[in-house]
């Protein structure tokens, strides 16, 4: 199974900051690489697929980048509404695999 | 607009076996390049995926519970199902059914079920 790890587990940001949030995969897994956000009892959502793709109807304030082994996950003016829990997934094999979670809490 | 629905029971007994039942609406479960799958999370814990099924049948599982696990399809009532058998309490969790879209270059969730929460208990 591919490894996905996260970092950092959590962090505590204010509105208006930009966030990072790096997610390594145990091997090049090229660009298959999605980002969700999951709010307390809610389903995750899908903000970013393939890396870098942005998914319809998510604001063009996150973005994605990197390729084979390390990504991030870039916010680049925290909003009150995007303080939740990001999981990164890699789609390039089976059985696919999530990181950890990074918890974004407000400072 | 695709909407997924699961549904079961929400109390299992320990050593029986738990069995959902996903709905999809808003689009055919026999069209399209989609995987039909489950995934599961413990309160406060992260996101594990269980297994998938694609329209012909064909399936793919985790193989921490490959064992234990069987998903299948009815496309008649546009359905998808899981079972999970011999559970003990480390399967409590809410469990999510989910449509992942599959393309040359990415494979990814775009819809969810609201979730179930399944304890398993005496």
């Amino acid at each position: 199974d591919i490894q996905m790890t996260q970092s950092p587990s959590s962090l505590s940001a204010s509105v208006g900051d930009r966030v990072t949030i790096t997610c390594r995969a145990s091997q090049s897994i090229s660009t298959y690489l999605n980002w969700y956000q999951q709010k307390p009892g809610k389903a995750p959502k899908l903000l970013i697929y393939a890396a870098s793709s942005l998914q319809g109807g998510v604001p063009s304030r996150f973005s994605g980048s990197g390729s084979g082994t390390d990504f991030t996950l870039t916010i680049s003016s925290l909003q009150p509404e995007d303080f939740a829990t990001y999981y990164c997934q890699q789609s390039y094999s089976s059985p696919r695999t999530f990181g950890q979670g990074t918890k974004v809490e407000i400072k | 607009q695709v909407q997924l629905q699961e549904s079961g029971p929400g109390l299992v007994k320990p050593s029986q076996t738990l069995s959902l039942t996903c709905t999809v609406s808003g689009g055919s479960i026999s069209t399209g390049t989609y995987y039909w799958s489950w995934i599961r999370q413990p309160a406060g814990k992260g996101l594990e995926w269980i297994g998938r099924i694609y329209n012909s049948g064909s399936t793919n599982y985790n193989p921490s519970l490959k064992s234990r696990v069987t998903i299948s399809v009815d496309t008649s009532k546009n359905q998808f199902s899981l079972n999970l058998s011999s559970v003990t309490a480390a399967d409590t969790a809410v469990y999510y059914c989910a449509r992942e879209a599959y393309y040359d270059t990415s494979g990814h969730v775009d819809y969810w079920g609201q979730g179930t929460r399944v304890t398993v208990s005496s």
